[in-house]
């Protein structure tokens, strides 16, 4: 089992629909992620949260919404989705440090309807 | 920009054999190179990982190869199993860019029994 938690595990939603990914860790890592990932393609990197502050977002469209309340949680709130938004959402951990890998936990399976 | 480049795609190896995924990258800035084993359903895990300053590192039956002047590393699978059947991504890292993960196309491997 991955040391990063996420849930839900699978998630339907409209497209009026407003509703929340979280995703957990216990390892004390300084670093979250979150990562959309489209069938057979690689992980594509959405946001990065460094100490609890938001510091990298790759141009992601407002209706994801990251929130980092401590350093054991991030949560991505989603509004308004499309069905092109439909994919698997990854949170992943690392420590802020040189050479420090990322963790992934399993993922919350999204499907826009 | 495909800044590491993975190949091949896929991949059928039968059991006991030796596969082999290389990856090139371009960007010198990269400091850390991790590949990730990803099943279905399931988030990357992460197998193995090399510094730029070392030439090889082996875990168990995983190897990776690193040529910093070439700037392209592989990883062998030693002994293959059919469980070894997955998708292999690998991956780069740069920690002054906010511990930014890059990650190849991913590689398809199939052991057969």
């Amino acid at each position: 089992d991955t040391e990063v938690t996420q849930t839900p595990k699978h998630l339907v939603m409209g497209m009026t629909n407003k509703k929340s990914l979280k995703c957990e860790q216990h390892m004390g890592h300084r670093a979250m992620y979150w990562y959309k990932q489209k069938a057979k393609k690689p992980p594509e990197l959405m946001f990065v949260y460094s100490y609890e502050k938001l510091s990298i977002n790759e141009s992601v469209p407002s209706r994801f919404s990251p929130e980092c309340p401590n350093s054991s949680l991030l949560n991505l709130h989603l509004h308004a989705l499309q069905p092109e938004d439909s994919a698997l959402y990854l949170c992943a951990s690392s420590q802020f440090s040189l050479n420090s890998p990322l963790h992934f936990g399993n993922g919350t399976r999204l499907t826009v309807t | 920009q495909q800044q590491v480049k993975q190949s091949p795609q896929s991949l059928i190896v039968q059991k006991g054999g030796i596969p082999i995924i290389n990856c090139a990258y371009e960007n010198t800035a990269f400091d850390y190179f991790p590949w990730y084993q990803q099943f279905p359903g399931k988030g990357p895990a992460l197998l193995i990982a090399i510094r730029p300053d070392v030439s090889e590192k082996k875990e168990g039956r995983f190897t990776i190869s690193f040529n910093k002047s070439a700037k392209q590393f592989s990883l062998h699978i030693m002994d293959s199993q059919p469980g070894d059947s997955a998708t292999y991504f690998c991956a780069a890292l740069r920690f002054n860019a906010g511990n930014m993960l890059t990650f190849g196309g991913g590689t398809r491997l199939m052991v057969k029994p």
